[in-house]
């Protein structure tokens, strides 16, 4: 089974640009949540989709936002990007097992703002 | 607030040996799950074990096992039989089924040969 590809892997974006950002699940995985990992703050909720409704948001700006398609893939948009965007960005698909949750994450994106 | 603490940023152990890893969590849920997870330089997040809370018996994966203590909202990893392999940032992480897992700032674990 394939895991959780995020695209691209590596990106430089300039100050106030907008960015977009994707993650495919495992196959039949419904759910798509993704984190911002910054040395600083760590890692970081950003907003979960589950068939393609946003059930959770965490606590950052209105300049981030996703989105989820139906066929699960996720996609997360930062407009107007900040030095301070600058992060390590993961998302992760949930599958059951054995009655309960458990999280895969991707390798991440890494995004550089200069 | 729900938080996740880990109380030792570095620690080492020599291969072959057992290690200890600390997290202390707070949450206002009631149906909740604990996980550790290795991010290794590569950067890629991998589960290495996961507690539901409403069961009592500690989780194991082979050489990992765990020490969930839910009155006191701990929750620790044991490594045994530690291997050059499992050098890596260990997070500590609570949550529920949507996806709003938290963090902690995570352990650094290196095995020295």
């Amino acid at each position: 089974k394939a895991g959780v590809t995020q695209t691209p892997r590596y990106l430089i974006k300039t100050r106030g640009q907008q960015v977009t950002l994707s993650c495919s699940p495992i196959s039949g995985h419904r759910s798509v949540s993704w984190y911002q990992q910054t040395p600083g703050q760590g890692l970081q909720f950003l907003f979960e989709y589950f068939s393609e409704t946003q059930r959770n948001k965490g606590n950052f700006p209105g300049r981030f936002s996703g989105r989820q398609f139906s066929n699960s893939r996720s996609e997360m948009n930062v407009s107007t990007l900040e030095l301070g965007d600058s992060a390590l960005y993961l998302c992760a698909s949930s599958f059951v097992r054995q009655g309960g949750y458990g999280y895969t994450f991707g390798s991440g994106t890494r995004l550089t703002v200069v | 607030a729900q938080t996740v603490t880990q109380s030792q940023p570095e620690m080492s152990v020599q291969e072959a040996e057992t290690v200890t890893l600390s997290c202390t969590y707070d949450t206002s849920e009631n149906n909740y799950y604990l996980f550790w997870y290795k991010q290794p330089p590569s950067r890629q997040m991998i589960l290495v074990i996961r507690q539901e809370a409403y069961k009592q018996q500690n989780a194991t994966e082979n050489r990992f096992s765990v020490n969930f203590q839910k009155a006191a909202k701990s929750f620790s990893l044991k490594i045994s039989d530690s291997q050059l392999g499992d050098t890596a940032m260990y997070f500590c992480a609570s949550g529920g089924s949507q996806g709003n897992l938290i963090f902690g700032k995570g352990t650094k674990l290196s095995v020295k040969p």
